[in-house]
């Protein structure tokens, strides 16, 4: 069965620093791959996704995430955070095998972003 | 073009009742999926249902039930209340069947059992 593993409960980074969030994924193959962001009191919203092609993807809000296969990973990045980004982000894979939009998340990250 | 929207925002239930969840799909999707979030969790697979059928679904109970309505709109219906299906309730409406990972999810609904 699929899984996904976001290492990193809770990060705490100053506005105007680099960001990394960490994604893991188990699955027999490559699935789509996606991150999604979730303020308080929101739905989630789609930041980016990779499919195949390009393993660096580009995102909404200056967002960008790269696959690496050997790794399993999907990591999240941003070069200068903004007090804006405080939320919590989600990893989350879809079963490139199946007929079904069926979405695995990760358990999430909370960032908090230091003024 | 309107956005996915589920009513109510909230609301709170004792152990043992019935509840009822709407969704409405944004504009042009037929697809609508319902995912479970609990606290401090991400949000877990219900069912999916396309063309007013259930499409798949995820480890729930049977006591979660959902409906399609021929406009795309949406019901999860929870039977026999349990505290731990206090929860938000997302529904996510995409354009298409099949691997259709296009999806837009709405506020949720956050339901409180006691």
């Amino acid at each position: 069965a699929q899984s996904v593993t976001q290492p990193d409960i809770h990060i705490t980074v100053s506005e105007g620093a680099s960001l990394e969030l960490r994604c893991n994924y188990s699955y027999g193959a490559t699935p789509y791959l996606f991150w999604y962001v979730q303020s308080p009191g929101q739905g989630l919203q789609l930041l980016l996704k990779y499919f195949s092609g390009d393993t660096l993807v580009q995102g909404i809000k200056g967002f960008e995430a790269e696959f690496k296969r050997s790794q399993s990973s999907f990591n999240l990045r941003k070069p200068s955070v903004h007090w804006s980004d405080a939320a919590e982000y989600f990893c989350a894979v879809g079963d490139r095998g199946s007929t079904l939009g069926r979405l695995y998340f990760g358990r999430g990250t909370q960032l908090t972003v230091w003024p | 073009e309107t956005g996915v929207t589920q009513s109510p925002t909230h609301l709170i239930k004792t152990r043992g009742q019935q509840v009822t969840l709407r969704c409405s799909s944004q504009s042009g999707h037929n697809t609508v999926s319902w995912y479970q979030q609990a606290l401090g969790q991400g949000p877990q697979f219900i069912f999916q249902y396309y063309r007013e059928e259930e499409n798949g679904r995820g480890n729930f109970p049977p006591r979660f039930s959902g409906l399609q309505f021929p406009n795309y709109s949406s019901e999860l219906n929870v039977n026999a209340l349990e505290l731990d299906d206090s929860a938000l309730y997302l529904c996510a409406s995409s354009r298409a069947s099949g691997a259709s990972y296009e999806q837009y999810f709405g506020p949720g609904t956050r339901l409180t059992v006691t």
